[in-house]
């Protein structure tokens, strides 16, 4: 059985540039769910998907966007960055229904300059 | 607005102590408290949760006690080894949906040998 797997580990981006994170979930699951978290904070939610639709959405802007595949894997995708974005970028995967058993992957570090 | 609040921020415990971490939470729509280690450069990981309909939770070293009427519960690790050294974090979220995690804000701990 995999964990989830994220890439890349790290990134540097200019401001005003595009990004896009990439996810795969732990095998067997099939929600993926992408957290911010800034250095020192705890993680915030970002949005869910599952069967391909944002399932759920945080207090981010429309500037964050998301995909999931029929594969369960997912991207994230945020325009137009901004220096405050620069953070630790987590995806969890688990099962639709079932808050426990979510699985974190080890993130992708954003910086923006 | 912080939905958990986590206390205290940083802990220093010598090998061999208990420190104590604790959360209160708002909403009584709440209904599974998971907490969560993150060590440097990885995503947290799920250690121990617990749900409202039972007051103490035990998983090896690791303790949870939960109560229900002061919307509050605590971690408590026994017997703390320098390889807990790490940072703690409690979440919550409600219903069944696996939807959003709301996180603290994180505890650092660190144990001396």
């Amino acid at each position: 059985e995999t964990g989830v797997t994220q890439s890349p580990t790290h990134l540097i981006k200019t401001r005003g540039q595009q990004v896009t994170l990439r996810c795969s979930s732990q095998s067997g699951h099939n929600t993926v769910s992408w957290y911010q978290q800034a250095l020192g904070q705890g993680p915030q939610f970002i949005f869910q998907y599952y069967r391909e639709e944002e399932n759920g959405r945080g207090n981010f802007p429309p500037r964050f966007s998301g995909l999931q595949f029929p594969n369960y894997s997912s991207e994230l995708n945020v325009n137009a960055l901004e220096l405050d974005d620069s953070a630790l970028y987590l995806c969890a995967s688990s099962l639709a229904g079932q808050n426990y058993g979510y699985t974190f992957g080890s993130g992708t570090r954003l910086t923006v300059v | 607005q912080q939905q958990v609040k986590q206390s205290p921020q940083s802990l220093i415990v010598q090998k061999g102590g208990i420190p104590i971490i604790n959360c209160a939470y708002e909403n009584t729509a709440f209904d599974y408290f998971p907490w969560y280690q993150q060590f440097p450069g990885k995503g947290p990981a799920l250690l121990i949760a617990i749900r409202p309909d039972v007051s103490e939770k035990k998983e090896g070293r690791f303790t949870i006690s939960f109560n229900k009427s002061a919307k509050q519960f605590s971690l408590h690790i026994m017997d703390s080894q320098p390889g807990d050294s790490a940072t703690y974090f409690c979440a919550a979220s409600k219903g069944n949906t696996g939807n959003q995690f709301y996180f603290g804000t994180g505890t650092s701990l660190t144990v001396i040998p």
